[in-house]
């Protein structure tokens, strides 16, 4: 079974700094999907990036980027130019691309408490 | 071009009274997943449903709990003599596929409170 681990409860920014989330996760699968969602108070999930572990280039989305590291199984999310909006909790989650049933669920980590100070 | 509408966004319930927690995927989207986020933690898979079938329920309680996709209609999530533990937000996401990527994408949650 695969594990997403978020070995930082809470974080916090400098509004315009750079912040750095980190997760690491554990599969025994080489094809799969990762994925950083953010939970604001209204608490919906909104998906922030998406990286396919096939692609060696690292996703990027405006002031969203992330470090896939695959050897190191290690997927970290920087965000760039912080705004007081990215104040929530962020979810990092696995995906499996293989099979119906194993492809289809996310695994999350337990996520990280963003703040973000003016 | 409608999200995923998750019906009701809170609901109170009396121990072992039934909730019954409603989701229409967005539009197009025939794949379903409940997920189940207990207070101060991450969210937890619960089920995976297609239009009448039951795919992956390997997170659900043994008892308790069932959902179904019905050909029409929402599908339901159903926690039957609910407890105190079931106090938490449940989640509905769809896709357009089960696998091969397609994001999932997520409603707003329902909130349930058991009293």
């Amino acid at each position: 079974a695969q594990t997403v681990t978020q070995s930082q409860p809470e974080m916090s920014v400098q509004e315009a700094e750079t912040v750095t989330l980190s997760c690491t996760y554990d599969t025994s699968e080489s094809d799969y999907y990762l994925f950083w969602y953010k939970q604001p108070p209204s608490r919906q999930m909104i998906l922030v990036i998406r990286q396919e572990a096939y692609k060696q280039q690292n996703a990027t989305e405006n002031r969203f980027s992330v470090n896939f590291q695959k050897a190191a199984k290690s997927f970290s999310l920087k965000i760039s130019d912080s705004q007081l909006g990215d104040a929530a909790m962020y979810f990092c989650a696995y995906r499996s691309r293989l099979g119906e049933t194993s492809g289809s669920r996310l695994t999350f980590g337990e996520g990280t408490q963003l703040t973000v100070n003016p | 071009n409608a999200g995923v509408m998750q019906n009701p966004r809170h609901l109170v319930r009396r121990r072992g009274q039934e909730a019954r927690l409603r989701c229409s995927p967005m539009k197009g989207h025939s794949h379903v997943y409940w997920y189940r986020q207990l207070p101060e933690e991450g969210l937890k898979f619960m089920v995976y449903l297609q239009k009448e079938n039951i795919i992956d329920e390997s997170g659900m309680p043994k008892e308790r709990f069932s959902a179904e996709f019905p050909k029409e209609g929402p599908s339901i999530l159903r926690i039957q003599q609910v407890v105190r533990g079931d106090s938490a937000a449940y989640f509905c996401a769809s896709s357009q596929q089960g696998a091969s990527g397609n994001t999932i994408y997520f409603g707003e949650g329902s909130w349930l409170t058991v009293v």
